[in-house]
């Protein structure tokens, strides 16, 4: 079983939608959770990290459900510029971080 | 503010050469990696280091070999290539212990070819 398991999409979504991506980990102990943006043969970049409480930057807001060892990202008024793959990243043992496969967006005007 | 830096950007090698990526972070991090991805794949982690000195291997370290002999350089060496291994290969820093909540930080990719 992967580390972490992600929806590969692709999602297809207007301008201005809400769109949600999902993310599950096996790891029950792992403690940091991250979502990542890689644009198209670029390096990952980090969106936001996701604190127990989930947390909200702007249009997008990240959510931690323990004990479904699960993660979300919600994307608000979505923009031409969201279009990426998004990363789900989750931090276990000796700082090694495990990648989700990626979920890839396209937002069409 | 440089951050991750990886040299070189692109390279295009013959079946059985050798060459060494360079990887240099001014961020005075702990932890290096180096991961590779192919098309439609998601981060598989080659080798990572866990300090100066010391190196441990990943999720598909054969063909590889690390060093790690200053705290802000992490070189990964290809002894022999072979076509399996043309990929795109990111390097990444971290601080931090495993219950802190610090990212990783990326380097911006070598595009390696191997025909």
């Amino acid at each position: 079983r992967k580390e972490v398991e992600q929806d590969p999409g692709p999602f297809n979504v207007p301008e201005g939608a809400t769109v949600a991506f999902n993310c599950t980990y096996s790891n029950s102990a792992s403690q940091s959770f991250f979502w990542y943006r890689q644009d198209c043969r670029k390096e990952p970049k980090l969106l936001m990290s996701v604190y127990s409480s989930g947390n909200e930057d702007g249009r997008f807001t990240a959510q931690l459900n323990r004990a479904s060892q699960y993660i979300s990202l919600l994307i608000r008024d979505s923009k031409l510029s969201d279009s990426a793959t998004y990363l789900c990243v989750v931090k276990g043992n000796f700082n090694k971080f495990y990648f989700g496969s990626g979920t890839k967006l396209n937002v069409k005007p | 503010n440089a951050g991750v830096t990886q040299t070189p950007k692109f390279r295009v090698l013959k079946t059985g050469q050798s060459m060494t990526l360079l990887c240099a972070q001014d961020m005075n991090h702990e932890y290096m990696y180096w991961y590779r991805q192919d098309p439609g794949m998601g981060l598989r982690l080659i080798h990572y280091s866990v300090g100066e000195g010391t190196t441990a291997k990943g999720e598909v370290p054969d063909g590889y070999n690390v060093s790690r002999l200053k705290k802000q350089n992490f070189l990964l060496g290809l002894e022999s290539a072979a076509p399996s291994q043309t990929s795109v290969y990111f390097c990444a820093s971290s601080s931090g212990h495993d219950y802190s909540n610090q990212p990783q930080h990326f380097g911006d990719g070598t595009r390696l070819s191997i025909l």
